[in-house]
């Protein structure tokens, strides 16, 4: 079965709206950490934001947020007013367990495209 | 600003050549660095987890005599992918963690576009 899984291979978002893009993992350790990265068609990855297992509070992070449902194993990343510049592959991961263990577990990504 | 750096961005080059793609932390020391491979419209893959001063692990499936990973210093990792093949092409990028802590994310370097023709 799939750790992580991104549903939705592209969406479309008009600029300055808001934009939901749908992360669901699957693990039976407690501890683990759910990260949004970015993508642009350069290339290089970009970090947006961490969530972790036993956080308390949804992450917020700019115009980036996380709706965390752990009963339902979901992380949800949500855009706020949509820039052109936010065109790009997002991908949801996955880190589990603690200690040293830094491995990340990747999902298929999700190419947003935001039109003017 | 970049806290990770990758080098080459680009490589082209013949079957049969061996290609080093190095990876540098630049204002910290990454004991521990990965390496990962991007085919195109895909997801990264997790090729090998690079230890400073200790033999990579690699995942299953990859070939360790094929992906050489030297992790010789506390600031550089290198893959040197041997004697490349038409199939080896494709996004190859390493990351590394700033500090250790289940909340610390992986930062990445830009990414070296591998081209064997």
């Amino acid at each position: 079965a799939q750790k992580i899984t991104q549903t939705q291979p592209g969406m479309f978002v008009q600029e300055k709206e808001a934009v939901t893009l749908d992360c669901t993992y699957d693990t039976s350790d407690p501890s683990y950490g759910l990260f949004w990265y970015k993508q642009p068609s350069s290339g290089e990855m970009i970090f947006l934001i961490y969530q972790g297992s036993y956080d308390q509070q949804n992450a917020t992070e700019g115009r980036y947020s996380l709706n965390f449902q752990k009963a339902r194993k979901s992380a949800n990343l949500v855009i706020s007013a949509s820039q052109l510049g936010d065109s790009a592959m997002y991908f949801c991961a996955m880190r589990e367990g603690g200690g040293s263990n830094y491995k990340l577990t990747f999902g298929k990504g999700t190419l947003l495209t935001v039109n003017p | 600003g970049a806290v990770v750096s990758q080098h080459p961005s680009w490589v082209i080059c013949k079957s049969g050549t061996s290609v080093k793609i190095e990876c540098r932390s630049l204002d910290f020391q990454a004991t521990t660095m990965f390496w990962y491979r991007q085919f195109p419209k895909q997801s990264l893959m997790l090729m090998a987890t690079s230890n400073e001063g200790s033999k990579a692990t690699y995942e299953q499936g990859v070939e360790k005599d094929k992906f050489l990973i030297n992790h010789a210093s506390l600031t550089l990792s290198t893959l040197t992918v041997t004697s490349a093949h038409p199939e080896d092409s494709s996004f190859y990028i390493c990351s590394a963690s700033r500090r250790q802590g289940r909340n610390q994310p992986q930062h990445f370097g830009d990414g070296t576009r591998l081209s064997i023709l």
